[in-house]
């Protein structure tokens, strides 16, 4: 079992909607929850970090976490051409040296 | 803004060289990390260091090795290069303290001939 898990995609979502964006882990311990922006042939970029239970809006970005669920998302509204990337949910395992452990992404196609 | 800055963003190699990757920090981070990530394989962690002189082996460390022998900067070297290390070579810091995140340089395209 993959310890973190996302959709690969592609999602494919109209301009103007709603994406949103899901990933599952299975350390139970986990204390830090990141999501990254990825362009074709770019690095990762950090959108999002959460690590209470419940969502964190930041503009048109919001990420929820369900820690009874090992559940986390992110939801992105008014979604633009431009936020077609692919995208990395990245989970801190408990102990020390922030490892992070990252999906393989959820790719992310906004249609005009 | 954390700056991270990686030596070269393309490279190429033959099989059998020795090569290295260097990546410089400018935010007095103590973690430092290096990835490879490859389609449908995601990032994968190769070395990390948390303090000058200090290593861990990743989840892929073999035919690499690193060196830090100043705070800002880690290097990833590939002893003997071979065409299966042809990939995305990506280097990342973070603070120790805080479950902070991990922000991370433009990436080096390496290609093994």
């Amino acid at each position: 079992q993959k310890e973190v898990e996302q959709n690969s995609g592609p999602l494919s979502v109209p301009e103007g909607a709603i994406a949103s964006l899901n990933c599952t882990y299975s350390d139970r311990v986990s204390q830090s929850f990141f999501w990254y922006r990825q362009y074709s042939g770019k690095s990762p970029e950090l959108i999002m970090s959460i690590y209470s239970n419940g969502d964190k809006e930041d503009g048109r970005f919001t990420a929820q976490l369900n820690k009874a669920s090992q559940y986390v998302s992110l939801l992105i509204r008014d979604s633009q051409p431009s936020d077609s990337a692919t995208y990395l949910c990245a989970v801190g395992l408990a102990g020390g040296y922030q490892k992070v452990t990252f999906g393989t992404g959820t790719k992310l196609q906004v249609i005009p | 803004d954390v700056k991270v800055t990686q030596s070269s963003r393309y490279l190429v190699k033959r099989t059998g060289e020795k090569v290295f990757l260097e990546c410089v920090q400018d935010m007095d981070h103590e973690n430092m990390f290096w990835y490879r990530q490859d389609p449908g394989l995601g990032l994968r962690l190769i070395y990390f260091s948390y303090d000058v002189k200090m290593k861990e082996k990743g989840d892929i460390p073999e035919g690499y090795s690193v060196s830090r022998e100043k705070k800002e900067r880690f290097s990833l070297i590939l002893e003997s290069a071979s065409t299966n290390q042809t990939s995305m070579y990506l280097c990342a810091s973070s603070l120790i303290r805080g479950n902070q995140p991990q922000h991370f340089g433009d990436g080096t395209r390496l290609s093994i001939l």
